[in-house]
């Protein structure tokens, strides 16, 4: 089974930051990657697919890019709204994966 | 609009039975490849069960095979998880969901097994 591992578990920003979440595949999983925002009570957001497309209706300041192991999701400019949890997930084969998780918090 | 809308969910004993259902609306659902994810109270997500389209490629998470039977019913759009021998562990909010296909996810139902 393929693990996803997701750096760092936690991370304190301030508004206007631009900001990196890594996440690591324990073996290539090509470009099948998504990265997922969730807020506390809801269901995930799907914000980017095939590593770097990005959901209709998601903003541009979000970005993705990655192949194979190691993967990033980028915002660029945080906003009062992206204060929330952040998941990789894999979907080469089965079992599909999720990294454990990165909270984004106000600094 | 575009919904999925989980039921069934609610407190059960160990070793007890459940069975979670999951009405769409507003997608082409008998085209659609459907999951089920659960998210434990305070920790990550984690995939459960998918089912294609007609229903005949089913896979579990090991943690569940044997336990768990996902299906669907196509002509009434809903797809079902029959969840047997919970467990304490099995206490999380599950949701269903097309993941990276469309990102549709329904709201979640709890499901607590507790003594």
């Amino acid at each position: 089974d393929i693990q996803m591992t997701q750096s760092p578990s936690t991370l304190s920003a301030s508004v206007g930051d631009r900001v990196t979440i890594t996440c690591r595949a324990s073996q290539s999983v090509s470009i099948s990657l998504a990265w997922y925002q969730q807020k506390p009570g809801k269901a995930p957001k799907l914000l980017i697919y095939m590593a770097s497309t990005l959901q209709s209706g998601v903003p541009s300041r979000f970005s993705g890019s990655g192949s194979g192991t190691e993967f990033t999701l980028t915002i660029s400019s945080l906003q009062p709204d992206d204060f929330a949890a952040y998941y990789c997930q894999h979907y080469i084969s089965y079992p599909y994966a999720f990294g454990q998780g990165t909270k984004l918090e106000i600094k | 609009e575009v919904q999925l809308v989980e039921s069934g969910g609610g407190l059960v004993q160990p070793g007890g039975s459940l069975r979670l259902s999951c009405a769409a609306s507003g997608l082409s659902f008998s085209r659609s490849w459907l999951h089920w994810v659960r998210q434990a109270p305070g920790k990550g997500l984690v995939w459960v069960s998918r089912i294609g389209p007609d229903g005949s490629a089913t896979t579990y998470a090991d943690s569940v095979k044997g336990r768990f039977t996902i299906s669907r019913d196509n002509a009434k759009n809903t797809l079902n998880l029959q969840m047997n021998s919970l467990r304490v562990e099995d206490t999380a909010v599950y949701y269903c969901t097309t993941l990276q296909a469309g990102g549709i996810w329904g709201q979640g139902t709890l499901v607590t097994v507790s003594s």
